[in-house]
Order: C-alpha cells, then sequence, then structure tokens
C-alpha cells in the first residue's frame, strides 16, 4: 500500500528566504503526486500536482515540486516566502483514477518577519 | 461554481450522545469521500463513495459510524455513540473520475468536540 512520509513536522523561515519541504513515498506503480495547503479552520488547497511527463511542476501561489523517482521524492520549493504562506502543508499520493490516496502528516510553516 | 459544503461547521456535543454530518459535493462529481483529520495529523480516508456506491470502507468503525449517499448526490456521516476520542474535523471532499486528474476539492470540514 502507498504511503506518505513528511519528515519536518515544523519549518520556520523568515519573509523573503526560500523553502523547501520534503516529501517521501512509497508507491508500486508510477505515482500521482500532490501537495495541498490548509489555512487555519479551512479545508485543503491544491497547490500542484504530478501525473507523469516534466518532473518539475508549477502550482499556485509561486510554488513548484520536482519529481524524482530515483529518490522517491516529491519536495515543495518557493523562492521568496510570503507571510500569507504561513499554513500546514500536506504531500499525498494516489493511484489513476482518484483511488486510494494517502496523505502525509502534514508540515507545518511558520513565517518570520 | 459552487465548493463542496459541509455543516455544521462547528459540534459540540456529550459523550454517547449522536451526531450528524452533512456533505453536498460539487455539482457532476460523482466520487465523494470522508476524512477524518486529528489534530496535527493528516488527513485520513473513513468512506469512498461511487455514484452512491460505498467502494471502501475498510477504515470506518462500523460499531459507531455509518455513512450513506442514497441519491448519489450529497452524504451523510454519523457517529452514534460518540466517544471522547472522535473529537477531530470530519473533511468531506468530492472528485470527478471522468477527467482523470486525480485532484479532490475538500469542504471546510466539521470540527467535533466530544466532552
Amino acid at each position: 500500500a502507498q504511503s506518505v512520509t513528511q519528515p519536518d513536522i515544523h519549518i520556520t523561515v523568515s519573509e523573503g528566504a526560500s523553502l523547501e519541504l520534503r516529501c517521501n513515498y512509497s508507491y508500486g506503480a508510477t505515482p500521482y503526486l500532490f501537495w495541498y495547503v490548509q489555512s487555519p479552520g479551512q479545508g485543503l488547497q491544491l497547490l500542484l500536482k504530478y501525473f507523469s511527463g516534466d518532473t518539475l511542476v508549477q502550482g499556485i501561489k509561486g510554488f513548484e515540486a520536482e519529481f524524482k523517482r530515483s529518490q522517491s521524492s516529491f519536495n515543495l520549493r518557493k523562492p521568496s516566502v510570503h507571510w500569507s504562506d504561513a499554513a500546514e502543508y500536506f504531500c499525498a499520493v494516489g493511484g489513476s483514477l482518484n483511488n486510494d490516496m494517502r496523505f502525509g502528516a502534514g508540515t507545518r510553516l511558520t513565517v518570520k518577519p | 461554481e459552487a465548493g463542496v459544503v459541509q455543516s455544521p461547521r462547528y459540534k459540540i456535543i456529550e459523550k454517547k450522545q449522536p451526531v450528524a454530518f452533512w456533505c453536498n459535493p460539487i455539482s457532476g462529481h460523482n466520487t465523494l469521500y470522508w476524512y477524518l483529520q486529528n489534530l496535527g495529523q493528516g488527513p485520513e480516508l473513513l468512506i469512498r463513495y461511487e455514484n452512491e456506491e460505498a467502494v471502501d470502507d475498510s477504515q470506518l468503525p462500523k460499531d459507531r459510524f455509518s455513512a450513506e449517499r442514497l441519491k448519489g448526490v450529497d452524504s451523510t456521516l454519523k457517529i452514534q455513540p460518540a466517544e471522547l476520542g472522535d473529537s477531530a474535523v470530519y473533511l468531506c471532499a468530492s472528485s470527478s473520475t471522468g477527467t482523470s486528474t486525480g485532484e479532490l476539492f475538500f469542504g471546510e470540514g466539521s470540527r467535533l468536540t466530544v466532552l
């Protein structure tokens, strides 16, 4: 069965600094990979997704992620963090047609002024 | 286009009481999910519907939890009786398998507090 590991429970960065959130997955076939963001008291919003093709995917709000099959990773990056990016970030892996999507435990991002 | 709508947003009950959550998915989305999200954790799937059929309910604690999606549109998740450990956020999501995009659209969740 697929699984997702987000090694960092909590990350603090200064506003304007770069950001990288780590995600490692386990899946027996080519995975569908996702990053979602959740602000306090809100549902999850999709940032970006990878199905196939170019391994560097662009998302909303200036985020990007790179799929590295050899490392079973799908890390999320942003070159310059804004205070409004403070939230919880979840990596998820799924099979085709939305079957059995599994989420990581999340990484909480704090942005310092 | 309206998003996934859940109600109530917040519910406080005493243990052993029943509680129900309602979800209306995005129009045309045939797949509906109920997730449980404990504090500081990622969502965990409780049940997934394809139209009105529950195709994955392996993680649903069937002794106290039940769900239905009678007409393949909106859905209700019930807990009876509630226990202290059920305090969590219950998220509903929907998707359209016809597009094969894999994206789930989430509601804002129903936060349950059991006293």
